[in-house]
């Protein structure tokens, strides 16, 4: 099964709103990944977070980390309707440098 | 910084061709690549790792022989898909690692979405 697993599946909210969205994992990690997918493109990195960090943020981006119950959240604060697109998490759980990636949760911001 | 470019973007192709997807680091070196396979609607599924100079590293189920990774510098890895069948048809993005922020952090290209008719 996937390390990652993000909550919920798909997100829909209204622009200005905050949108959160969430992340479990199963193994130790080093670090925790955060990124974005439009549609029929590539991944762009939005953030990464080490695992003796509990929180970061970048812009309207912050991310939380809790080691003890292995999962992370997104938090995107005032939405725009260019934040549609999937968000995805990574964890390197499995080591060599390999990511393993969630399921992703679609958002979708309504103007 | 940390740009990833892949060539080509889309391509269509008959079934029993070969076809070469490029992946470039444009500003860093990259030590490790990484391949990836995606289906509509779905996460991303690792398919091989690959070190510059040395042979992939494929993931469970992934064919090395249908699949053939090159690394040959630190800024270029090639994907050919041998004897393409419809099946293949997929979204495949590269990513790079050594970049910036320690070198964790992998940088992905925008993708080559092959269709095998």
């Amino acid at each position: 099964s996937q390390q990652g697993e993000e909550d919920p599946q798909a997100l829909s909210i209204q622009e200005g709103e905050n949108a959160t969205m969430n992340c479990s994992y199963k193994t130790s990690i080093n670090n925790l990944q955060w990124y974005r997918q439009n549609s029929g493109r590539g991944l762009v990195h939005l953030i990464l977070i080490r695992s003796n960090e509990r929180e970061k943020h970048s812009g309207r981006l912050r991310v939380t980390l809790d080691t003890s119950k292995k999962s992370s959240s997104l938090l995107i604060t005032a939405s725009r309707a260019a934040d549609t697109a999937s968000y995805f998490c990574a964890t390197d759980g499995r080591g060599y440098s390999t990511l393993t990636f969630g399921k992703g949760t679609m958002l979708l911001v309504s103007p | 910084g940390a740009v990833v470019s892949q060539h080509p973007s889309r391509v269509i192709c008959k079934s029993g061709t070969s076809v070469k997807i490029e992946c470039r680091s444009l500003d860093f070196q990259a030590t490790t690549m990484f391949w990836y396979r995606q289906f509509p609607k779905k996460s991303l599924m690792l398919m091989a790792t690959s070190n510059e100079g040395s042979k992939a590293t494929y993931e469970q189920g992934v064919e090395k022989d249908k699949f053939l990774i090159n690394h040959a510098s630190l800024t270029l890895s090639t994907l050919t898909v041998t004897s393409a069948h419809p099946e293949d048809s997929s979204f495949y993005i590269c990513s790079a690692r050594g970049g910036f922020d320690g070198g964790d952090t992998q940088y992905f290209g925008p993708g080559t979405r092959l269709t095998v008719l």
